[in-house]
């Protein structure tokens, strides 16, 4: 049962235009959330992070918002670029289990030029 | 700095074969990780250690067993490869500091066929 789910395989955005990738959880005790991108050939590099305290973190181009009661978060990019190409993972922790982090399946992002 | 490390890049085995997969990190880092990625499944822990002399097992730990040589090292073993761990095998590492972000950095990944 996997507790970090993206439910689109893949997302195909225009060039300077907004692209949202969500990501959903079923467990409550998360309380930290992390976006990963992975290009093809390479480990995933960390990209923003949100504390379970907030609903909101901003890096760039890049936010984080997070609806606990809806156990939801979603990535924005404005304004998406080619380079952001990628596959984005969400991940989740939970403090009493240490730094082990839960993967969702991924999310294809493709940005048309 | 090269950050993580992984060898090999490819490696394709028989069934039956054993073989291990070096990690090293020059970080500085106490915390190590081995991952494996599979289509539609993201990434999944296989052992971690916390710190030199210690490792846990992870959500995927059957049929794998890791040594973490020293505060660089770690490495990830297949005694009798199936082909059930065809996969592509990430490491990652992280320190004290970062543990309060719990962000990893991760090595390019070994892409492991089981034949």
């Amino acid at each position: 049962d996997q507790q970090v789910k993206q439910n689109s395989p893949s997302l195909s955005v225009q060039e300077g235009r907004i692209s949202i990738l969500n990501c959903d959880y079923t467990n409550s005790m998360f309380d930290y959330f992390l976006w990963y991108k992975k290009y093809p050939a390479e480990g995933p590099t960390f990209l923003i992070s949100i504390s379970s305290i907030k609903d909101k973190n901003e890096d760039g181009r890049f936010t984080v918002f997070l609806n606990k009661s809806a156990k939801h978060l979603s990535l924005h990019i404005v304004p998406s670029q080619p380079g952001d190409s990628a596959v984005y993972f969400c991940a989740a922790s939970e403090e009493e289990y240490g730094n082990k982090l839960v993967f969702g399946a991924g999310t294809i992002l493709r940005v048309k030029s | 700095n090269a950050g993580v490390t992984q060898t090999p890049k490819f490696q394709v085995l028989k069934t039956g074969q054993s073989m291990t997969l070096q990690c090293a990190q020059d970080m500085n880092h106490n915390s190590m990780y081995w991952y494996r990625q599979d289509p539609g499944m993201g990434l999944r822990l296989i052992y971690y250690s916390a710190s030199e002399g210690t490792t846990d097992k992870g959500e995927v730990p059957n049929g794998y067993n890791v040594s973490r040589l020293n505060k660089r090292e770690f490495s990830l073993r297949l005694e009798s490869a199936a082909p059930s761990q065809t996969s592509v095998y990430f490491c990652a590492s992280t320190s004290e500091v970062l543990a309060y972000t719990y962000e990893q950095y991760f090595g390019p990944g070994t892409r492991l066929t089981v034949t």
